[in-house]
């Protein structure tokens, strides 16, 4: 069975500055992962996601992604966050013979002025 | 373009009522799915369909059903309400292949 590990449930950080959001898997198959963003009381939006290729994936508001195989790891970096940028953020996982999403627990980043 | 559309947005539930939760797609997609979000827990995955008239369990089905009668529809039935059943419940559709899924708005249901 696959599993999503997202070890920080909250993260603050100054407007400006660098963010990095950590995801760890485990899965014993070849997974596609996707990371989402949920702004307040609306539902989730894709960020990006990794299919195969370039381990460096580049999303939406300037956001991107490092698969790292050897270490199950899908990490969500921005170099500069915005106000705009307060949501919760889910990383999740999908089976590449499945189409059901399995997602973590969620990290809530909030950005203060 | 409306995507996911669910009805209704928000509910409240004696313990014990039935009820049923609306989702529909305009974008022929194949998949359709059913989750509900927790605080902490992320989002878990109650049922799925794969296509027109099939359905499938996911991590926590016990209490609900689900139907898919017409293609763009995916139905979510709560026979006998339980707080426990508390939760926003959100769908999501998927053309098939992983090119990502289309979520809806969400319903805020409250058991009391």
């Amino acid at each position: 069975a696959q599993s999503v590990t997202q070890l920080d449930s909250q993260v603050p950080v100054f407007e400006e500055a660098p963010v990095e959001l950590r995801c760890n898997y485990s899965s014993s198959v070849s997974v596609y992962l996707f990371w989402y963003v949920q702004y307040p009381n609306q539902g989730l939006q894709l960020l990006l996601k990794y299919l195969s290729g370039s381990t460096l994936v580049k999303g939406i508001n300037g956001f991107e992604a490092e698969f790292n195989k050897s270490q199950t790891s899908f990490h969500l970096r921005k170099p500069s966050v915005h106000i705009s940028d307060t949501a919760e953020y889910f990383c999740a996982v999908s089976v590449t013979s499945s189409y059901k999403l399995i997602f973590g627990s969620g990290t809530r980043l909030l950005v203060r002025p | 373009n409306a995507g996911v559309t669910q009805t209704p947005k928000f509910r409240v539930l004696k313990t014990g009522q039935s009820m049923t939760l609306l989702c529909a797609q305009d974008m022929n997609h194949e998949y359709m799915y059913w989750y509900r979000q927790d605080p902490g827990m992320g989002l878990r995955l109650i049922h799925y369909s794969v296509g027109e008239g099939t359905t499938a369990k996911g991590e926590v089905p016990d209490g609900y059903n689900v139907s898919r009668l017409k293609k763009q529809n995916f139905l979510l039935g709560l026979e006998s309400a339980a707080p426990s059943q508390t939760s926003v419940y959100f769908c999501a559709s998927n053309p098939g292949g992983n090119y990502g899924y289309t979520f809806g708005s969400g319903t805020r249901l409250t058991v009391v």
